[in-house]
């Protein structure tokens, strides 16, 4: 079944504890992306990725870290996260231009 | 600046009240427009891509439109099962970046 896996789903953590959120797809899509959703702002594009090695800073990059060591994996990193990344977190995959993307099922973080 | 605006935030409708959602777009130029549904704790589901004015796609009862400032995204006869928020995303020509509105929340009642 094609899909987009992310861990966790639901986070709670404190101010300043480094903390990685993982993305994998099993479709061998080029294109992968992360967004945060948050009440009357809609989804925001954190970072984005067009291949291996090859990341590029969306909307709202600030506190945020990402690699693409692999085509499947595309992880987000918090290095020091503050109550004000508290959100909805997505990531997604397409095989090209965005188009079809798949979405992930969400992360719900809440950094106190 | 690239900018996607939906309109209206939330909708009402009975069940077999057609109705249309808006979303107009300010981009450089159109690489490509994506309209998205998403329930209630869900990721987004893509619905279509529009890639060029006058292009039309259609899927059930939903069909979206696309001009050069603005698409549409018309329900025909909505039942409560299309009940969701419904997004919609803009590729713009100069960058990678992925650009979505707020959204149009819909709620279709029996």
């Amino acid at each position: 079944e094609a899909q987009v896996t992310q861990n966790p789903r639901y986070l709670i953590t404190v101010t300043g504890k480094k903390l990685t959120v993982t993305c994998s797809q099993n479709m061998n899509h080029e294109y992968m992306s992360w967004y945060r959703q948050d009440p009357g702002l809609g989804l925001r594009q954190i970072y984005y990725s067009m291949n291996v090695e090859v990341t590029d800073k969306g909307d709202v990059p600030e506190g945020y870290k990402v690699s693409r060591k692999e085509k499947r994996n595309f992880p987000l990193i918090l290095e020091s996260p503050s109550p004000n990344q508290t959100s909805l977190y997505f990531c997604a995959s397409s095989q090209q231009g965005w188009t079809e993307a798949f979405f992930g099922q969400g992360t719900r973080l809440t950094v106190v | 600046e690239d900018q996607v605006t939906q309109s209206p935030e939330a909708l009402r409708l009975q069940e077999g009240e057609s109705s249309s959602l808006n979303c107009s777009y300010t981009v450089s130029g159109l690489r490509g427009l994506f309209w998205y549904r998403q329930d209630p704790g869900k990721g987004p589901e893509f619905l279509f891509t529009l890639y060029s004015a006058g292009e039309e796609k259609e899927k059930e009862r939903l069909k979206a439109t696309l001009t050069k400032k603005e698409s549409f995204l018309h329900i025909t006869a909505p039942k409560p099962e299309d009940s969701a928020t419904y997004l919609c995303a803009v590729h713009p020509y100069n960058t990678d970046k992925l650009i979505f509105g707020t959204g149009t929340r819909l709620q279709v009642f029996p």
